[in-house]
C-alpha cells in the first residue's frame, strides 16, 4: 500500500530535543523529505535525505534513515515554541514522480 | 521568485455548483502537482503534470474533477457538481524535475467549503 505512517502527537518542553518518527512504504524511494505546516499555511520544506545516506544534519535538524526497516526520523535539537506545528514525512515513489505524505505529527512545545 | 501562488485562498459554494481554482507555480518549474488535505490528515495526491502533459491521476479523482495546464505554466482544477465531501484544502505544488535533489514547493492552498 501507499500508507506512510507517523505517530499523531508529540509534546516536549522548550529546550529539549524532539524526535518525530515515520515509517515509509517504498524501499526504492530515492528521496525522503520532512515538511512543516503551521496553522492555515501550506507545507514548508524543512530538509530531505537521499536514500544512500544514513544521516543528514542541518543546523538544529538531524535526519536519520534506516532503509532496512524503512524508518525515517527527524530530531529537532533545542526545541523552541516556534517549532510547534505539524510535521509530515514524504517519499517520492520510485518509477514515478508522485510524492506520498504521512498523516502528520503534531508537535506541541511547552514553555 | 514569488513562490507558488494559489487563488482564491477561500471558496464557499453551495452543493451542486462548479468551482475552479488556479495555481501559478514557480516560474522555471516544469512539474506541477495538486493535492487535497482534510483536517487531521496529510496531503493526498490528486494529479500531476510535467509541462502541459497530465502524467498521473489518482483513483481518488472522480470524473467531476478535471485539471489542466494548457501552456505548461499555470494550472486550473475544476470541480463540477460539488458535494459536501469535497470540502477540503486544495494544495498546489511545483518542482523542477530532472534535478539530482528535486524538491517540492507548496502554495498556501485554497480552502473549499461546500454548504
Amino acid at each position: 500500500g501507499e500508507d506512510v505512517e507517523q505517530s499523531l502527537f508529540l509534546s516536549v518542553r522548550e529546550g529539549d530535543s524532539s524526535v518525530i518518527n515515520c515509517t515509509y512504504t517504498d524501499s526504492s524511494s530515492t528521496y525522503l523529505y520532512w515538511y512543516k505546516q503551521e496553522p492555515g499555511a501550506g507545507l514548508q520544506l524543512l530538509t530531505y535525505i537521499f536514500s544512500n545516506m544514513d544521516m543528514k544534519q542541518d543546523q538544529r535538524l538531524t535526519v536519520l534513515l534506516n532503509k532496512k526497516d524503512k524508518h525515517l526520523s527527524l530530531r529537532i535539537a533545542d526545541t523552541q515554541t516556534g517549532d510547534s506545528a505539524i510535521y509530515f514525512c514524504a517519499e517520492m515513489l520510485s518509477g514515478t514522480y508522485k510524492y506520498i505524505f504521512g498523516t502528520g505529527t503534531r508537535l506541541k512545545v511547552l514553555a | 521568485d514569488t513562490g507558488v501562488s494559489q487563488d482564491p485562498r477561500h471558496k464557499i459554494t453551495k452543493r451542486g455548483q462548479n468551482v475552479t481554482f488556479r495555481c501559478d507555480p514557480i516560474s522555471e518549474h516544469n512539474r506541477l502537482y495538486w493535492y487535497r488535505q482534510t483536517l487531521g490528515q496529510g496531503p493526498e495526491f490528486l494529479t500531476y503534470f510535467q509541462n502541459e502533459a497530465q502524467l498521473e491521476k489518482s483513483r481518488l479523482l472522480s470524473d467531476r474533477f478535471s485539471a489542466e495546464r494548457p501552456k505548461g505554466s499555470f494550472s486550473t482544477l475544476e470541480i463540477q457538481r460539488t458535494e459536501q465531501g469535497d470540502s477540503a484544502m486544495y494544495l498546489c505544488a511545483s518542482s523542477m524535475g530532472g534535478q539530482l535533489n528535486e524538491k517540492l514547493f507548496f502554495g498556501s492552498g485554497t480552502q473549499l467549503s461546500v454548504l
